[in-house]
């Protein structure tokens, strides 16, 4: 079983703010992963991570930062929160690019 | 350009009557094809990866098929706990980036 926590699970928040939601996982894997996903739609990769100091972005374009310092953490940046980045955010991870993606089950961000 | 499209998109069932999911997918080269099982307010769980035409995969009730345009998810006398999204994911080409269908959504009535 995948051991993979995001925490929040649920955010609310004014505009403007800036937001960090967290991804940890236990497995040691070292690939980790960030995809965007609204009701009844596709999963958008948005930011990938090769191991530690390591970060690539999606093709989804993103106004999100993310950092991995450690081969564990994952955390996705928001600098300044707008409406439209009001979303579910998945985080995932894989011992490798073609293997199995293991996810969290998500933060739901809503910015007023 | 690489698509991958699932269908139907809304599946009802009643209990016991069995059924398939289709994955069509266009894409050039395939690496390989994923199948994901989402609970409400969950993550994908992983279920299936099929990497070459002809290949099957089984796990309790479901079966997985692989051609060279499409994917079925095969659900034999399926029960109310297999209620769920079922999403598909193409990755292929030189881009390990997966490539995923909005998904099917399977209701089991009692």
């Amino acid at each position: 079983e995948a051991d993979i926590y995001q925490t929040p699970r649920y955010l609310v928040i004014g505009t403007g703010k800036k937001i960090t939601l967290e991804c940890s996982q236990t497995m040691g894997h070292d690939k980790m992963y960030w995809y965007q996903q609204d009701p009844g739609m596709e999963l958008h990769l948005i930011h990938y991570s090769y191991g530690v100091n390591s970060t690539e972005k999606g093709d989804l374009s993103s106004e999100s930062t993310v950092s991995r310092i450690r081969t564990e953490h994952f955390p996705l940046t928001l600098e300044s929160a707008r409406p439209s980045h009001t979303s579910q955010y998945l985080c995932a991870s894989s011992t490798g690019f073609n293997q199995p993606q293991h996810f969290g089950d998500g933060t739901r961000l809503s910015i007023l | 350009e690489d698509q991958v499209t699932q269908s139907p998109e809304a599946l009802r069932l009643q209990e016991g009557e069995s059924s398939s999911l289709n994955c069509s997918y266009t894409v050039s080269g395939l690496r390989g094809l994923f199948w994901y099982r989402q609970d409400p307010g969950k993550g994908p769980e992983f279920l299936f990866t099929l990497y070459s035409a002809g290949e099957e995969k089984e796990k309790e009730r479901l079966k997985a098929t692989l051609t060279k345009k499409e994917s079925f998810l095969h659900i034999t006398a399926p029960k109310p706990e297999d209620s769920a999204t079922y999403l598909c994911a193409v990755q292929a080409g030189s881009n390990y980036q997966l490539i995923w269908g909005a998904g099917t959504k399977l209701i089991i009535k009692p």
